[in-house]
Formats: structure tokens, C-alpha cells, sequence
């Protein structure tokens, strides 16, 4: 298996843009979670899903974040519309069950740098 | 204050030196605690898992939970070029996967 896969690996955009970062979960994995990460706050969940469903979205910092998993294979994070704070690197990561533990880790991509001028 | 905190370095060794890298928490809920390492321009990947308090070794990897101070560890024994990145604890509670990272430290070890 490739992993976890994210695309696109950098992203320029300006101010007020639309913003798709795509993500790849390792296959039989039924759980995926989006991550930010910036040097002030760390890494953040954002939200996670199991079996395409969201489940819980309380870390999306504002309604101009939203999350579809359309399939158990695909899954996006959207920002509409962008702001130069948004800028930071974004993890998708996969698990096999919500249970922590080695057999069960998440498995991280390996991010999409957003910059937002 | 955050739920987890870390001293984020950078902190540099020498080759072959005993490292001691640490995190504070607040959260008395949390039972299952986590090392990953993350390397430059990568994503992050689990090193060490523990559950409650105690110790666990592997290999050169040493991890310590103290619950009763909220406070883990987790201990490099000889030290390599190559164990230079950035280390993150993570915790969560009960059984779940919702984890809760710290900052991160960043270690560099020097030849």
C-alpha cells in the first residue's frame, strides 16, 4: 500500500481563493482525520470521519471550512474563502479502528503546505 | 494554557548522548499516551504507545508515564545523527483515537 496520499503537496493561493486539499486513506481503513499545523497552535484535529460519515467537526475553526468523504477512498477539506491565518501545513491521517494503540495508529500523508497571500 | 505542553527546543546533543524529551498535561482523563517523530516536510508517525502509567522500552526508546503528576517522558539511549527531527507527544482518553498532540520538540543530534 502507498499510504496515506495527499494532494496537492504546496499550494499558493491569494486571499479570498477557493481552496481543495484531497486526500487518500489506506484501503480497509475506516477512519480519517484532518489535521492542521502551524508553529503557534501545533497540531489541531479539525474533524474525523468513520465510514465516510463525519462524526465530529468541533475542531473546523470557522463555516468557511467543510469536509466531504464522498467514498470510503476520498475525502476533501475546503476553504471558501481563504485567509492568510489559513495558511499552514494540512494532515490527512487513516486508521483502522478509533481504538488508540499501535494497531490501531493513524496514519499520517505527508501534508499539504497552504500558503495564502 | 494548553492541554498539553511541550518545550518546543530545539534541542541539540551530541552523537551517542542520552536524550530526555517531555510533556506536561492537564487532562486527568487522559490514559493512553503517544510519541510520534516527525521529520522535516513529513507527517508525523507513532514511535512509542503506552496505556496509564509505567514504563516501555524499545530498542533505544525508553517511554514513562507518571499520571499521579501528569507528566511523561521518553528516553533515547545512544543517540543517532539520524534520530534528528521534531517529537510529539499525544495523548487521548478512555479507548478513542481523539488525540490531543503537544507542540512538539525539536531535537538535534550532531556527529
Amino acid at each position: 500500500d502507498a499510504g496515506v496520499i495527499q494532494s496537492p503537496r504546496h499550494e499558493v493561493t491569494e486571499m479570498g481563493q477557493e481552496v481543495t486539499l484531497r486526500c487518500k486513506p489506506i484501503s480497509g481503513h475506516d477512519y480519517l482525520f484532518w489535521y492542521r499545523q502551524t508553529m503557534m497552535r501545533g497540531l489541531e484535529l479539525l474533524i474525523y470521519f468513520n465510514n465516510n460519515v463525519p462524526i465530529d467537526d468541533s475542531g473546523m475553526p470557522e463555516d468557511r471550512f467543510s469536509a466531504k468523504m464522498p467514498n470510503a477512498s476520498f475525502s476533501t477539506l475546503k476553504i471558501q474563502p481563504s485567509e492568510p491565518r489559513d495558511s499552514a501545513v494540512y494532515f490527512c491521517a487513516s486508521s483502522f479502528a478509533l481504538l488508540a494503540g499501535v494497531n490501531n495508529e493513524q496514519f499520517f500523508g505527508p501534508g499539504t503546505r497552504l500558503t495564502v497571500l | 494554557q494548553k492541554e498539553v505542553e511541550q518545550d518546543p527546543g530545539p534541542l541539540s546533543v551530541p552523537e551517542g548522548a542520552i536524550v530526555s524529551l517531555n510533556c506536561t498535561y492537564s487532562n486527568s482523563a487522559f490514559q493512553y499516551f503517544m510519541w510520534y517523530r516527525q521529520y522535516s516536510r513529513k507527517g508525523p508517525e507513532l514511535l512509542m504507545y503506552t496505556y496509564s502509567s509505567g514504563n516501555k522500552e524499545d530498542g533505544r526508546f525508553t517511554a514513562q508515564v507518571d499520571k499521579s503528576s501528569k507528566y511523561i517522558s521518553l528516553f533515547i539511549r545512544d543517540s543517532q545523527p539520524s534520530d534528528s527531527a521534531t517529537y510529539l507527544c499525544a495523548m487521548s482518553p478512555n479507548a478513542g483515537n481523539m488525540l490531543t498532540f503537544g507542540g512538539g520538540t525539536r531535537l538535534m543530534v550532531k556527529p
